[in-house]
């Protein structure tokens, strides 16, 4: 158990429809970033977010946002969702481990969009 | 642009034998190494790293070698073992809290 907790853990919906998925990280992890991993891909990177504020943006799309809530929750909302879209959406938060940082994943959340 | 590259998609080895995984990279910049390992429906979880200032880590049977002339790491798996079977990720960083960058990985099967 990597700390990091994610919810949904599978998700359903048809297209054009929004979604908003959630990630708790390791207590006292100021970091979480959001990743997508579709099928036969590695993990991309989507967006990175350090005690409640945007730190840095990878490949993310317009019509998905996020944000970093005082308690350092985190949310990724997903809308005009696209059959494309269907992955697996990993968050993580970073910490450190002998003095060398690392990311601590969460179990993911599976989207399915029909 | 994939900054970070495994280009075998995946490796198969007996077991007892040596698994070595390979992954490139292009930025010269990036200054930490890190590999994942990651079974189905589960996420990935931290395995071994190496900062540049190093050319090898040691962890009991992982072994990460780094050239950083090459831009190439490498894992190394001695003996490999059948629950050593799920799919790495190498992955890499320039300066503490930036963005990592995670190759396509790579599925390595441990056969009994």
């Amino acid at each position: 158990d990597s700390g990091v907790t994610q919810t949904p853990k599978h998700l359903i919906t048809a297209t054009g429809q929004r979604v908003t998925l959630r990630c708790s990280p390791r207590s006292g992890d100021l970091s979480v970033y959001w990743y997508q991993q579709s099928l036969d891909q590695g993990l991309q990177f989507l967006i990175q977010y350090y005690n409640g504020e945007e730190r840095a943006k990878g490949n993310i799309l317009e019509r998905f946002s996020a944000q970093q809530f005082p308690d350092l929750h985190s949310e990724l909302n997903l809308s005009s969702l696209e059959l494309g879209d269907s992955a697996l959406y990993f968050c993580a938060s970073s910490g450190y481990r002998a003095d060398q940082e690392t990311q601590y994943f969460g179990p993911g959340t599976r989207l399915l969009v029909l | 642009d994939q900054q970070v590259k495994q280009n075998s998609p995946s490796l198969s080895v007996q077991e007892g034998r040596i698994s070595i995984l390979n992954c490139d990279y292009t930025n010269s910049m990036f200054d930490y190494f890190l590999w994942y390992k990651k079974y189905p429906a589960e996420g990935p979880t931290f395995l071994i790293s190496i900062s540049s200032i190093k050319d090898k880590n040691e962890d009991g049977r992982f072994t990460v070698f780094l050239n950083k002339s090459a831009k190439h790491l490498s894992l190394h798996i001695v003996p490999s073992q059948p629950g050593d079977s799920a799919v790495y990720f190498c992955a890499a960083s320039m300066n503490t809290g930036n963005q990592f960058y995670f190759g396509t990985g790579t599925s390595l099967t441990v056969i009994p």
